[in-house]
């Protein structure tokens, strides 16, 4: 059985930066391309980033809002995908999920969700 | 990027109705269209995908339907464990979009 789960959430003070970890089991996860989605509170959902394995060249892709200041990096002997959020802005504020690419469009699997508030 | 929509945003229904969700693009994004389930506080749930096909475990009332720039998600008979939001999600082109969701709720 798949299991995602995220850690590393917390309260961050704007400008300031976070890691988010998220440890995979349950399948071969350097097979698999890994994404991060969030939900910011009582909104819908919005698209982070995503790493590929190595075997396509290890490339991340991102949504245009954290560009230029996250990154998404995955460490496969550790079965681990991370998100480094730099520079984070209040409207950053929301609940990241990882996930399991599906057929290098969808999000098959979903961790639980690990909340993020930037605020002063 | 590609703006996704869904109509309506919130539809009461019963148990035992039949309940159908529409989404659109726009611009055309042929069948790379999926449907996600979530329910309050917890993560969504992947249903169907290329408009069309169901994840295997997926109830067969769920159907998905369209192509080009309308899609619509039915749920032939609505089950106590379907009252839930609804999303779609455009994989044509990066950035992935998803629309603002559908609530079901009970009537």
């Amino acid at each position: 059985e798949v299991q995602l789960v995220e850690s590393g959430g917390g309260l961050v003070r704007p400008g300031g930066s976070l890691r988010l970890s998220c440890a995979a089991s349950g399948f071969t996860f350097s097979n698999v391309w890994m994404i991060w989605v969030r939900q910011a509170p009582g909104k819908g959902l919005e698209w982070v980033g995503r790493t590929k394995t190595k075997t396509s060249g290890e490339t991340t892709d991102y949504g245009a809002p954290v560009k230029d200041r996250f990154i998404v990096s995955r460490d496969d002997s550790k079965n681990t995908v991370y998100l480094q959020m730099n520079s984070l802005k209040i409207e950053d504020t929301a609940v990241y999920y990882c996930g399991t690419d599906y057929a290098t469009r969808w999000v098959g699997s979903w961790g639980q969700g690990i909340l993020v508030t930037v605020s002063s | 990027d590609i703006q996704m929509t869904q109509s309506p945003s919130s539809v009461s229904a019963s148990v035992g109705d039949r309940v159908t969700i529409t989404c659109r693009a726009s611009q055309d994004i042929s069948s790379w269209l999926a449907w996600y389930q979530q329910k309050p506080g917890k993560a969504p749930k992947f249903l169907i995908y290329a408009a069309s096909s169901l994840l295997s475990g997926v109830p067969s009332r769920f159907s998905g339907t369209g192509s080009g720039t309308e899609f619509t998600l039915t749920i032939s008979s609505l089950q106590p464990e379907d009252f839930a939001t609804y999303f779609c999600q455009q994989a044509d082109s990066f950035p992935f979009t998803f629309g603002p969701g559908t609530k079901v709720d009970i009537k």
